[in-house]
């Protein structure tokens, strides 16, 4: 298994660019999690899917998309990038609500 | 609001050495999670807990609900322990789906 997989692992964008950061997992976990590291700070909910074709709102969904089509896919789109979206993403998926959460290696985006 | 504490920042122990990392939050939780981050950057959940205590190799985690504090202890500390660990706490309450994040503490251990 290859557990959760993102897709690049480092991007830089300029202003205004679109972009889609990729997540994927193979072990069929219901919830998938979108999270932002910013330097000094906690990981940050963005956005969470409890199942294909359902997602919602986290802490700081503002800039940001998300769609979950499948169960294995969970794709974060980037409409009009700012450099305020410069951080490190990680996905992250668990088989239940209150079941450990396994996160994927990263993406580290810089927006200039 | 809610917030999770983490206490030390930073610290740097010698190898051998026993370590200790606290953890302390506001309000009623349902889980408590410790979680690793790797120098590379990838993050690995070590425990999940919502009582009591918990021990894998020379890991272990403890939880004083009454407290709301929680501590990781590592034993008998080596170089490859050095890594980023991360607290975070779900709140009790329906529709809970967030995990509320301390900020870390970096731990380096020293040949």
């Amino acid at each position: 298994n290859a557990g959760v997989t993102q897709t690049p692992k480092f991007r830089i964008l300029k202003i205004g660019q679109s972009m889609t950061l990729q997540c994927a997992q193979d072990m069929n976990h219901n919830y998938m999690y979108w999270y932002r590291q910013d330097p000094g700070m906690g990981l940050k909910l963005i956005y969470y899917s409890v199942g294909a074709g359902i997602t919602d709102k986290g802490e700081v969904p503002n800039g940001y998309n998300v769609s979950r089509s499948t169960t294995e896919d969970f794709p974060l789109r980037l409409e009009l990038a700012a450099p305020s979206q410069t951080s490190v993403y990680f996905c992250a998926s668990s088989r239940d609500r209150v079941d450990e959460q396994f996160f994927g290696p990263g993406t580290r985006l810089t927006v200039l | 609001k809610n917030e999770v504490e983490q206490s030390p920042q930073n610290l740097t122990a010698q190898e051998g050495e026993f370590i200790t990392i606290n953890c302390s939050y506001s309000v009623g939780i349902s889980a408590l999670h410790w979680l690793q981050q790797h120098p590379g950057g990838g993050i690995v959940s070590l425990f999940m807990l919502s009582s009591g205590k918990k021990k894998h190799g020379r890991l272990i985690a403890t939880i004083n609900i009454q407290e709301k504090h929680s501590s990781l202890h590592i034993t008998a500390s080596h170089p490859r322990d050095s890594a980023v660990y991360i607290c975070a706490v779900r709140y009790s309450g329906a529709g809970s789906y967030q995990l509320t994040f301390g900020k870390g503490t970096k731990l380096s251990v020293i040949p």
